[in-house]
């Protein structure tokens, strides 16, 4: 397996602009994170789904966020309008669903770098 | 949520054991305890997880005691390549939940 896949790797856009990441998690995996890394707040997790179901989004900053799942094979993390404040890594992750109360190995991707101008 | 709190940063050299310690007071009973490396430029990698006593894999070994408030990572013989950042972090396991929160983590640099 090719392991989580993000794209783009890098995106400039301008302030105002919508802004739409991608995320193919590893097959088999039915758990899948969003996280933001800055400099500032460091790692966040932004929602995660189970079984393309979103199960907390208590992380995601605003209502210019929004994430979606629309299969186990894809995700999308979308932001509208985009603000330079926005500015980050972010990094999807996908997890198996585990063993009882075992499992918390989440996969990375590669992580989109996004800059708002 | 149990909040973590760890060294902001630690040097060591090559050929060393780095011990690296977490804490984690409000711990919950169905939180396991997770670290993870993170190298500049790509995304945090599983290093070792546990739920009490001692764990160890091939590159490390983690160390929980009774009380579960705190845990050790501990890394025998570091080289250059270990220099990262390590998180440490509290994985709510309850039905569905699968929270991952991570804490600010710790740059280990290994220096010759």
């Amino acid at each position: 397996d090719a392991g989580v896949i993000q794209s783009p790797r890098h995106e400039v856009t301008e302030m105002g602009q919508e802004v739409t990441l991608r995320c193919k998690p590893i097959s088999g995996h039915d758990y899948l994170f969003w996280y933001r890394q800055t400099m500032m707040r460091g790692l966040e997790l932004l929602i995660y789904f189970n079984n393309n179901v979103p199960i907390d989004d208590s992380g995601m900053p605003e209502d210019r966020f929004s994430a979606k799942m629309p299969n186990a094979s894809f995700s999308t993390l979308k932001i509208q309008p985009s603000e330079p404040r926005d500015s980050a890594v972010y990094f999807c992750a996908s997890s198996l669903p585990g063993q009882g109360r075992m499992n918390t190995e989440a996969f990375f991707g590669q992580g989109t770098r996004l800059t708002v101008v | 949520l149990a909040k973590t709190t760890q060294p902001i940063s630690m040097d060591s050299y090559e050929g060393q054991e780095v011990n690296i310690t977490c804490s984690h007071n409000n711990i919950a009973t169905n939180d396991y305890i997770t670290w993870y490396q993170q190298f500049p430029s790509q995304g945090p990698r599983f290093i070792i997880q546990g739920y009490k006593t001692k764990v160890t894999n091939e590159v490390a070994s983690l160390f929980i005691p009774a009380d579960r408030k705190s845990s050790t990572l501990s890394l025998p013989r570091v080289s250059l390549s270990d220099t990262a950042v390590y998180y440490c972090l509290v994985g709510r396991l309850s039905g569905s939940a699968r929270q991952l929160t991570f804490g600010s983590g710790t740059q280990l640099t290994v220096l010759p």
